[in-house]
């Protein structure tokens, strides 16, 4: 099983709102990522979660709020977004705990495309 | 800046048929370089990933090159098939496992 699980699919939020975005993988994979995607654009990493424990954040604004509550799960808090952070979200997940290529392998998820009005 | 340069931009080409894309990269570290095949809104999925020491590495229809050297990698596919229409990302990792660069892409559409 090499399944990254996200929901909801597609969300639609004002930006008054507060909502979460899931992410769930059973691999046993110790590392997990967020990222952001606009439409016709390379992903862009948001955060990155190692053993539970937040290891990257590449300036992310405040007003999304990750958090990894165990091993197999990972949230993306939302709260006051603004109308550009429109975008296709990805999870994704990796092996993680060394350098070996096995390990580092990121599998992606489908995705939550949101859409902030 | 580590930087990712996929061509062509996009692709339109027939059932049957056979095609090239190309990347290249100005990345250090380098560590690997993976392929990825993203359709429309949906997550990347991985077809191939090569450390420097690999020339080249096949999956089905799929084969990717690397040369290390002029930091230059392609990916061939062969016998297309509609279901092959898809964005196609290069990306680099650099040292960490973390970080990766992506290419912004080569779209490409198999048609009748």
């Amino acid at each position: 099983d090499t399944e990254v699980t996200q929901t909801p699919k597609h969300l639609v939020m004002g930006m008054t709102n507060k909502k979460s975005l899931k992410c769930e993988q059973h691999m046993g994979h110790r590392a997990m990522y967020w990222y952001k995607q606009k439409a016709k654009k390379p992903p862009e990493l948001m955060f990155v979660y190692s053993y539970e424990k937040l290891s990257i954040n590449e300036s992310v604004p405040s007003r999304f709020s990750p958090e990894c509550p165990n091993s197999s799960l990972l949230n993306l808090h939302l709260h006051a977004l603004q109308p550009e952070d429109s975008a296709l979200y990805l999870c994704a997940s990796s092996q993680g705990g060394g350098s070996g290529l096995a390990k580092n392998i990121q599998y992606f998820g489908a995705g939550t495309r949101l859409s902030v009005l | 800046k580590n930087q990712v340069e996929q061509s062509p931009q996009s692709l339109i080409i027939l059932e049957g048929k056979n095609c090239t894309l190309q990347c290249n990269y100005t990345v250090s570290p380098f560590s690997n370089l993976r392929w990825y095949k993203q359709d429309t809104g949906r997550g990347p999925v991985s077809l191939t990933i090569m450390t420097f020491s690999e020339n080249t590495k096949s999956n089905g229809r799929y084969t990717a090159t690397l040369d290390a050297d002029t930091k230059q990698s392609s990916l061939h596919i062969t016998a297309s098939q509609l279901s092959d229409s898809a964005s196609y990302i290069c990306v680099v990792q650099t040292g960490t496992a973390s970080k990766l660069t992506f290419g912004t892409g080569t779209r490409l559409q198999v048609t009748l």
